[in-house]
């Protein structure tokens, strides 16, 4: 079992449904991040949060809407999205950095969403 | 710009033999860490080991130890006494040196799929 929850494990939906992906962390991160990953390819980084605020957000299409209610959840919301979109989400969560120092603390990954667009 | 680069994109190796996965890494930061993440086939992504750039010695973590060559800029995993669990893909990452209180992102390589026969 993960200390990174994600809910649900698989999703199916058409292309002009609304869902929304969950992600909980109990581990006192401050930093959580969005991934997608596509089959045979490495995650790539959608979204980061720190201390709840956007922090980075790598050029995603606005189909794609990250939320941040608090320290320990971090939702996706998806609309309107494309059968491209289909892929593994990955969340995970980590210590920031602090001070200027580099952090040696690992992310940690939840098992993931696997979504499927029809 | 930094890069992160795993040659071998598939391994075989026998039951109770020793593996190394090859990675390099091309960046023009000082501070920077790198990490190697386990991923079965169920999609968790699971953290191993991690080396700082400062680091004085390799790390170690049971089975699992890291070759860190700076001046090659190379960080091999090397994988003791490999075990039929041990198959899965396995991911170089790194993390470069950050600002005060953010989250920082880390770049993966292609991945290696590692086999493990009986």
């Amino acid at each position: 079992d993960t200390e990174v929850t994600q809910t649900p494990k698989h999703l199916v939906m058409g292309m002009t449904n609304k869902k929304s992906l969950k992600c909980e962390q109990h581990m006192g991160h401050r930093a959580m991040y969005w991934y997608k990953q596509k089959a045979k390819k490495p995650p790539e980084l959608m979204f980061v949060y720190s201390y709840e605020k956007l922090s980075i957000n790598e050029s995603v299409p606005s189909r794609f809407s990250p939320e941040c209610p608090n320290s320990s959840l971090l939702n996706l919301h998806l609309h309107a999205l494309q059968p491209e979109d289909s892929a593994l989400y990955l969340c995970a969560s980590s210590h920031p950095s602090f001070g200027g120092q580099l952090s040696n603390q690992p992310q940690h990954f939840g098992d993931g969403t696997r979504l499927s667009i029809l | 710009a930094q890069k992160i680069t795993q040659t071998q994109p598939g391994m075989f190796v026998q039951e109770k033999e020793a593996v190394t996965l090859d990675c390099t890494y091309d960046t023009s930061d000082p501070s920077y860490g790198l990490f190697w993440y386990k991923q079965p086939s169920s999609g968790e992504m699971i953290f191993l080991i991690y080396q700082g750039s400062y680091d004085q010695q390799n790390a170690t973590e049971g089975r699992y130890s890291l070759n860190f060559q700076k001046a090659r800029k190379s960080a091999n995993l090397v994988i003791s006494a490999s075990q039929l669990g041990d198959s899965a893909m396995y991911f170089c990452a790194m993390r470069e040196g950050t600002g005060y209180s953010s989250a920082s992102k880390i770049i993966f390589g292609s991945g290696t799929r590692l086999s493990i026969r009986p």
